[in-house]
């Protein structure tokens, strides 16, 4: 079965504490990207990646870091997280350039708490 | 720069109503438009699209048409369920990026 999984699907922690949320697709997609949910906010984008060792920014990608080192991975990093990032984080995936229609794939979520 | 801009709900029906969600973009080029929705709990799902002006996306009873002279993706079906109640979220992306632009989101919620 296609699909983008992520772990851990929820997650309580403390200002400061490092911590790595990981994302995993099964399709070969070359194109995988985090997004951050907030009311009123909907979606916005952190980072993404084109390919293997292929990263750029999003629109909010402060306080993030990522790495893209297999092409099925892309975990996202928070070295030291503040409560302002407390949120709803998706990962998701496609073909990169497969067309106008192309389907990005979303994750079920990681909801994120930070104290 | 583009952005998404849906109505705000809550949008409250009875079952078997007429659903309108309305989703108007600002683009500088040709973008894709894209509907998904999430259920409770859940990731967001594909629901439909459409690549070029005039295509109509539909999926499970859900339509929408691309409005090229509007800029608009208006969500519509003709009888909704209670099993719709999700929230629906409008979206662009560009055919040589990846990228998804997202409107804020509008929960409908259906009552029997």
């Amino acid at each position: 079965e296609a699909q983008v999984t992520q772990n851990p699907r929820y997650l309580i922690t403390v200002t400061g504490k490092k911590l790595t949320v990981t994302c995993s697709q099964n399709m070969n997609h070359e194109y995988m990207s985090w997004y951050r949910q907030d009311p009123g906010l909907g979606l916005r984008q952190i980072y993404y990646s084109m390919n293997v060792e292929v990263t750029d920014k999003g629109d909010v990608p402060e306080g993030y870091k990522v790495s893209r080192k297999e092409k099925r991975n892309f975990p996202l990093i928070l070295e030291s997280p503040s409560p302002n990032q407390t949120s709803l984080y998706f990962c998701a995936s496609s073909s990169f350039g497969g067309g106008r229609g192309d389907t990005q794939y979303f994750g079920p979520g990681t909801r994120l708490t930070v104290l | 720069g583009d952005s998404v801009t849906q109505m705000e709900g809550p949008v409250t029906l009875s079952e078997e109503a007429f659903l309108t969600i309305n989703c108007t973009y600002t683009a500088t080029g040709y973008p894709s438009l894209f509907w998904y929705v999430q259920y409770p709990g859940e990731g967001l799902q594909l629901l439909l699209k459409a690549t070029k002006a005039d295509d109509k996306g539909s999926n499970k009873g859900f339509e929408a048409t691309y409005r090229k002279e509007t800029t608009s993706f208006h969500l519509e079906k003709g009888s909704v369920q209670v099993s719709d109640s999700a929230v629906y979220f409008c979206a662009l992306r560009y055919y040589n990026t990846d990228k998804l632009i997202f409107g804020t989101g509008t929960r409908l919620q259906v009552f029997p």
